[in-house]
């Protein structure tokens, strides 16, 4: 039972570098999301994709950009690299039923990313 | 806009002491709201929600309470464990979209 799998689990880029986070859920979940988490700042959200074939811009979406392959996969991409976007990256999935729904979110074990 | 507001940390209790972690909220609306635990090197987990105003969420001794008067929701154990030593978010979600609140670390001692 995965649940949400990420890879890789750790990382380190230079200055520059591009480099593709993956993501894959098995629960047959509709949306899927990437947060990063910094000290004293909580989650904030990347992207998101509500469904299968929308991406949508979430709180700082700057400096990266999302596939949502297929229902289970969705990827996050650094195009060039920032020593700003070293973080721990989280994937989530969630069950959707509608803009009132109470479903919980499912995270994956976060990839831990460092820039040089 | 939505927000989630929790108190900052650390908290350093006691085993079997009473635990109180502050949550309040900001929402257009009537979001769910959540409370979520993070064990070290671990992605967030799930402890407990609820989805409408005096809903009672629980789970593994931990209470919180969804109050839309004061529109707070508030984490409670009776006796809390060396084991409960971890990171909690306090979350709502709307439209989507979820809000996560800063995290608040409890250490527990022995």
């Amino acid at each position: 039972n995965a649940g949400v799998t990420q890879t890789p689990k750790f990382q380190v880029l230079k200055t520059g570098q591009s480099m593709t986070l993956q993501c894959a859920q098995d629960m047959n979940h509709n949306s899927m999301y990437w947060y990063r988490q910094d000290p004293g700042m909580g989650l904030r959200l990347i992207y998101y994709s509500a469904s299968e074939g929308t991406t949508d811009k979430g709180e700082v979406p700057n400096g990266y950009n999302v596939s949502r392959l297929n229902k289970r996969e969705f990827s996050l991409r650094l195009e060039s690299a920032a020593p700003s976007q070293t973080s721990v990256y989280f994937c989530a999935s969630s069950e959707e039923q509608g803009q009132g729904s109470n479903q919980p979110q499912h995270f994956g074990d976060g990839t831990r990313l460092s820039i040089l | 806009g939505n927000s989630v507001t929790q108190m900052e940390g650390p908290v350093t209790l006691s085993e079997e002491a009473f635990l109180t972690i502050n949550c309040t909220y900001t929402a257009t609306g009537y979001p769910s709201l959540f409370w979520y635990v993070q064990y070290p090197g671990e992605g967030l987990q799930l402890l407990l929600k609820a989805t409408k105003a005096d809903d009672k969420g629980s789970n593994k001794g931990f209470e919180a309470t969804y109050r839309k008067e004061t529109t707070s929701f508030h984490l409670e154990k009776g006796s809390v464990q060396v084991s409960d030593s971890a990171v909690y978010f306090c979350a709502l979600r709307w439209n989507y979209k979820y809000i996560f609140g800063t995290g608040t670390r409890l250490k527990v001692l022995a």
